[in-house]
């Protein structure tokens, strides 16, 4: 299947700073690309998609100026936490599809705010 | 809004055995059902993708069905072993090439 990769797999961060977590596709153009956040215990829920060249579309509930979204070229989004809280503490989790609605998930990173 | 639910939210049987993870979501129209695992701390792997004009799909010692009128899909899993203890996740792609998740199934298989 395809492959798609995240960075980095963990990081921690002081409260008020911004962090960058990058998604990358490896083997395929991503059309579409999906940013998730699971909290403990519990399913994934999306926050936002990005197409290609175009704005992020973002969920209800999900606030677009603190999660920044970037998806520059077909094979790379980033997800920028930015002013991070402890509250944003969770696992972020990407996924990208070709169109075919098929999405190959990413290891997802573990982001802690302290 | 589409919701999916999984039942049950925990599960423990005894190595060996066959089970049945079960799956079901609200609104019928979908195009495909897939399932997921994922082990503690891990994101996921997909296991099974059933395009919604299919009934079943069958990888290994896994097969999930597909009952799209009534809204319903199962995951079976033959002879388990320690290593399928994860957490299963069902999810549906709607109209909108979104995918929502299931609340998952806890699973542990007992040595």
């Amino acid at each position: 299947g395809a492959v798609v990769s995240q960075h980095p797999s963990r990081v921690i961060c002081k409260s008020g700073t911004s962090v960058k977590i990058e998604c990358r596709s490896l083997d395929f153009q991503a059309t579409t690309m999906f940013w998730y956040r699971q909290f403990p215990k519990q399913s994934l829920m999306l926050m936002a998609t990005s197409n290609e060249g175009s704005k992020a579309t973002y969920e209800q509930g999900v606030e677009k100026d603190k999660f920044l979204i970037n998806h520059a070229s077909l094979t790379l989004s980033t997800l920028t936490v930015t002013s991070a809280h402890p509250e944003d503490s969770s696992f972020y989790i990407c996924s990208a599809g070709q169109g075919t609605r098929e999405q190959y998930f990413g290891p997802g990173t573990r982001l802690t705010v302290t | 809004k589409q919701e999916v639910t999984q039942i049950p939210a925990a599960l423990s049987v005894p190595e060996g055995e066959n089970l049945v993870l079960n799956c079901s979501f609200t609104d019928s129209a979908i195009y495909n059902l897939q399932w997921f695992r994922q082990d503690p701390g891990k994101g996921l792997t997909s296991l099974l993708l059933i395009q919604s004009s299919q009934r079943e799909q069958t990888s290994g010692r896994l097969n999930a069905s597909l009952d799209k009128s009534s809204g319903r899909s199962t995951l079976y899993i033959a002879a388990s072993q320690p290593g399928d203890s994860a957490t299963y996740l069902c999810a549906v792609i709607g109209g909108n090439e979104k995918l929502t998740f299931g609340t998952g199934t806890r699973l542990t298989i007992i040595p």
